[in-house]
């Protein structure tokens, strides 16, 4: 049981949007800032997102992150087939003192 | 450009210790404000954190996982290792190790390694 939650699966066509969400408490996205990792099996989780909406170098503006009260959101436009992997989110845990990830989100593209 | 590489046994029985070593190049561990994490990925599973060490050595730890995880470093090698003991089968996953500028720069995990799979069986 992971301490955010987002739903196992999302998909989309290509060039659909799809959104992600994560879902949290006032101990971890309502209080801190919220990041999004993209994972594809076999190689490393890439930072999509820090501080619940900034891209780092090299992210196209396709990704785009929010967030409201204790939940976050991650949306993608312009769907692509490699946009297919695993999305993860998470933040700093105040209660725990520790990080925390949600499930993963599997996003197929159709 | 930093990069990361994890290294140790592929394989550990049951009740035994899990020794993972990660090497850091193309910075120096000791330099910067910057924790150094490992976490893990069960298989079918999403990503767990397990704990990190600061420059200073300080360490934060899963309180899941805390009784059983030490976090070291070895700057004068340029790495981190990750110990966990008594393993079971429940332990067998991906582990990564991974840059964490903290939570006060808030940049999140900006560089990882490629990941080594660790099977506790016997």
């Amino acid at each position: 049981q992971s301490v955010l939650t987002q739903p196992p699966s999302a998909s989309g066509t290509p060039g659909q949007r799809v959104t992600i969400s994560c879902s949290g408490s006032s101990s971890n996205i309502g209080n801190n800032f919220v990041y999004w990792y993209q994972h594809l099996p076999g190689t490393a989780p890439k930072l999509l997102i820090y501080r619940n909406n900034q891209r780092p170098s090299g992210v196209p503006d396709r990704f785009s992150g929010s967030k409201s009260g204790t939940s976050a959101s991650l949306a993608i436009s312009g769907l692509r087939s490699d946009d297919e992997a695993d999305y993860y989110c998470a933040g700093w845990d105040d209660s725990l003192s520790g990080w925390v990830f949600g499930g993963g989100t599997k996003l197929t593209v159709l | 450009q930093v990069q990361l590489q994890e290294s140790g046994p592929g394989l550990v029985k049951p009740s035994q210790t899990l020794s993972l070593t990660c090497t850091v190049s193309g910075g120096s561990i000791s330099s910067g404000s910057y924790y150094w994490s490992w976490i893990r990925q069960p298989a079918g599973k999403g990503l767990e954190w397990i704990g990190r060490i600061y420059t200073t050595g300080s360490t934060d730890y899963n309180p899941s996982l805390k009784s059983r995880v030490t976090i070291s470093l070895d700057t004068s090698k340029n790495q981190f290792s990750l110990r966990l003991s008594s393993v079971t089968a429940a332990d067998t996953a991906v582990y990564y190790c991974a840059r964490d500028p903290g939570v006060v720069a808030a940049r999140g995990f900006d560089y990882w390694g490629q990941g080594t799979l660790v099977t506790v069986s016997s």
